[in-house]
């Protein structure tokens, strides 16, 4: 079964770090683009990163760069996103999501498969 | 970076047929064949309805269906059943690489 489990979430305080992680299983892990999506609290989707199958290709969100990095590890089948200056408007839900159609980042095909999704609290 | 423009709410009976319009700008849903739309319910993950502007992931019903003019993006539901009450959000790539989601849409089935 393709399946994708992240975790890492938590309570940290403002200025922060914390590491989510994304575990994937099913599918050949390298052969697909990744990206992390999140909601804040009662609030639609928003993009937060992605990248590319063999992980050399990375893109960011304007309200994210320089702050958070997106990585991934085919030795462990494992999607991460590092997150630091956490800041209050970074509370939300976070979603790991594969994109359907090959290892290109920000290709087509959409996101096909997603995980429950791990939540982040920023907050003193 | 703003989000593309989708109704706050639509409603329809059983039966009906909907249309959610989804709109951006030359610079992303004007300018990219990679549209999509996703069905997200209560508590729940997102789930890919349409890719690509019109194609229909394996497994999604043939109700749904979606097209795109211009700058907008429009997801049509046809006749309209209790379980497709939800939230949908459209997306788009954006010049710059970057990905954007609509405000999204809540349909209530009456």
């Amino acid at each position: 079964e393709v399946q994708l489990l992240e975790s890492g979430g938590g309570l940290v305080q403002p200025g922060g770090s914390l590491r989510l992680s994304c575990a994937a299983s099913g599918f050949t892990f390298s052969s697909f683009a990744m990206s992390w999506v999140r909601q804040a609290p009662g609030k639609g989707l928003e993009w937060v990163s992605a990248i590319s199958g063999g992980g050399v290709s990375t893109y960011y969100a304007d309200s994210v760069r320089g702050r958070f990095t997106i990585s991934r590890d085919k030795s462990k089948n494992t999607l991460y996103l590092q997150m630091n200056s956490l800041r209050d408007d970074d509370t939300a839900v976070y979603y790991c999501a594969r994109r359907s159609r090959g290892a290109v980042a920000l290709g087509g095909g959409g996101m096909d498969v997603w995980g429950q999704g791990t939540t982040v609290t920023v907050s003193s | 970076q703003s989000a593309l423009t989708q109704p706050a709410s639509v409603s329809g009976s059983p039966g009906q047929s909907i249309t959610i319009s989804c709109t951006g700008t030359s610079s992303d849903v004007g300018a990219s064949n990679y549209v999509s739309w996703y069905q997200q319910r209560p508590g729940k993950a997102p789930k890919l309805m349409i890719y690509d502007v019109s194609n229909r992931p394996s497994g999604v019903s043939d109700r749904f269906s979606a097209s795109k003019s211009g700058n907008t993006a429009s997801l049509t539901i046809s006749g309209l059943q209790a379980e497709d009450e939800a939230d949908y959000y459209c997306s788009s790539h954006r010049s710059g690489n970057t990905l954007v989601f609509g405000g999204g849409t809540k349909l209530t089935v009456l």
